[in-house]
């Protein structure tokens, strides 16, 4: 099964930051890698798909970039509505697994 | 708007089945691959099952394999997910979501919660 590995796991920042979340798979996976941002209590949101392609609707203060083995999730501006977890996945191939999450946290 | 909206969760004994569905409307249900990916209280997303739009590729965790089964009703817009021998480690919010292009999560219902206790 490919690993992910997300870093940090929490980070702390303020409005108006621009933040980098990695995202590192165990094994290449092309672009094969999706985004997500879950609040609490409520389900997750599709962000970015395919590394870099922004899932109708998000704001393109998001961006994707990377391939292979290592991806970046890059908020250019903190919002407030943006503190939240966010996971990555990778879509190559069966068993679909998760990155264990980075919670970014008001500063 | 695409809805999703999971049902059938609860607190069951270890040892015990449960079957969850979920009720798709706002699009063509049928046309699209479906999953459960789920979420023990505290800790992070895991995929455990997938179904395709005739149903003829199945695929689950290794953790759910041979104790979960995962269906589908295209003329009811409905997914199933009949979970047996169900244990502790089982306990989690569990979701329905569809897939993208690819074995990506596009959208998602808001999730049931199961609780495997004695």
């Amino acid at each position: 099964d490919i690993q992910m590995t997300q870093s940090p796991s929490t980070l702390s920042a303020s409005v108006g930051d621009r933040v980098t979340i990695t995202c590192r798979a165990s094994q290449s996976i092309s672009s094969w890698l999706a985004w997500y941002q879950q609040k609490p209590g409520k389900a997750p949101k599709l962000l970015m798909y395919k590394a870099s392609s922004l899932e109708s609707g998000v704001p393109s203060r998001f961006s994707g970039s990377g391939s292979g083995t290592e991806f970046t999730l890059t908020i250019s501006s903190l919002q407030p509505d943006d503190f939240a977890t966010y996971y990555c996945q990778h879509h190559n191939t069966y068993p679909w697994t998760f990155g264990q999450g980075t919670t970014v946290e008001i500063k | 708007e695409v809805q999703l909206v999971e049902s059938g969760g609860g607190l069951v004994q270890p040892g015990g089945s449960l079957r969850l569905s979920c009720a798709a409307s706002g699009f063509t249900f049928s046309t699209y691959s479906v999953n459960w990916v789920r979420q023990a209280p505290g800790k992070g997303l895991e995929w455990i099952s997938y179904i395709s739009t005739n149903r003829n590729i199945i695929y689950y965790a290794d953790s759910v394999k041979g104790r979960f089964t995962i269906s589908r009703d295209n003329a009811k817009n409905s997914l199933y997910l009949q979970m047996n021998s169900l244990r502790d480690e089982d306990t989690a919010v569990y979701y329905c979501a569809t897939c993208g292009t690819s074995v990506y999560f596009q959208h998602w219902g808001q999730g049931t919660l199961v609780t495997v206790s004695s």
